[in-house]
């Protein structure tokens, strides 16, 4: 079975830390997701990166950064934490086969971030 | 751009009762990829159905069908005969073939199902 891994499954941390967020997937896949939920927005893309060292940005990316030196890890990195952060965060991976685009996307179990 | 729309935000319907939940998506691409997620109360997306944009064969999985309409860019779930097990927050996402890999959902149906 396809398994990804988020670190934690509840977070608190103080506003202004700089927070980590882990994630790691099991099935050798090509493109690691980063998204966050929140009520009424839905899922949204927050970075993606697609290779070892490669990223893209999503949709809203502004305040985080991401990590990706080994393929199976994938981190989410919030540089100085603020309360509008607070947030559910789901970590996902997919294969892309050449040519045949994105497969299912499998994702993890979601960190809850609370920024206080 | 790619964009996802799931215009019902909240549906209650009655146990047994058919449900159709709409989906509609926008993209330049000929070829393209759409998907159904489900999320339970538990939180975990689960995967339900992946459609390519060249395949408008409707799909039946049980009590689950998928209605793809190219027409009108629509990639509607219906589930019939509900049940309480049902109830969750359902998704619709698209995917693009080209270089950008991302995902984008749409912003999801909470489905409650009353016993």
């Amino acid at each position: 079975d396809v398994k990804v891994t988020q670190s934690s499954r509840y977070l608190v941390k103080r506003t202004g830390e700089k927070v980590f967020l882990e994630c790691v997937q099991d099935m050798d896949h090509e493109n690691m997701f980063w998204y966050r939920q929140d009520p009424g927005l839905g899922l949204r893309l927050i970075y993606f990166s697609y290779d070892v060292k490669m990223k893209e940005k999503g949709d809203i990316p502004e305040g985080y950064s991401v990590s990706r030196e080994k393929k199976e890890r994938f981190s989410l990195i919030l540089e100085s934490a603020s309360t509008n952060q607070t947030s559910m965060y789901l970590c996902a991976s997919s294969s892309n086969p050449q040519g045949a685009g994105n497969t299912e996307a499998f994702f993890g179990q979601g960190t809850r971030l609370t920024v206080v | 751009a790619q964009k996802v729309t799931q215009a019902q935000t909240e549906i209650s319907v009655v146990e047994k009762e058919d449900v159709t939940l709409d989906c509609v998506y926008e993209t330049r691409d000929t070829t393209y990829y759409l998907f159904w997620y489900k999320q339970p109360p538990s939180g975990e997306l689960v995967f339900l159905i992946r459609r390519n944009s060249f395949d408008e064969q409707n799909e039946i999985s049980g009590r689950y069908s998928w209605n793809f309409q190219k027409s009108t860019s629509s990639f509607n779930f219906t589930i019939t005969a509900s049940q309480v097990v049902d109830s969750a927050v359902y998704f619709c996402a698209l995917s693009e073939l080209n270089r950008d890999d991302k995902i984008i959902f749409g912003k999801g149906t909470r489905l409650h199902i009353l016993p």
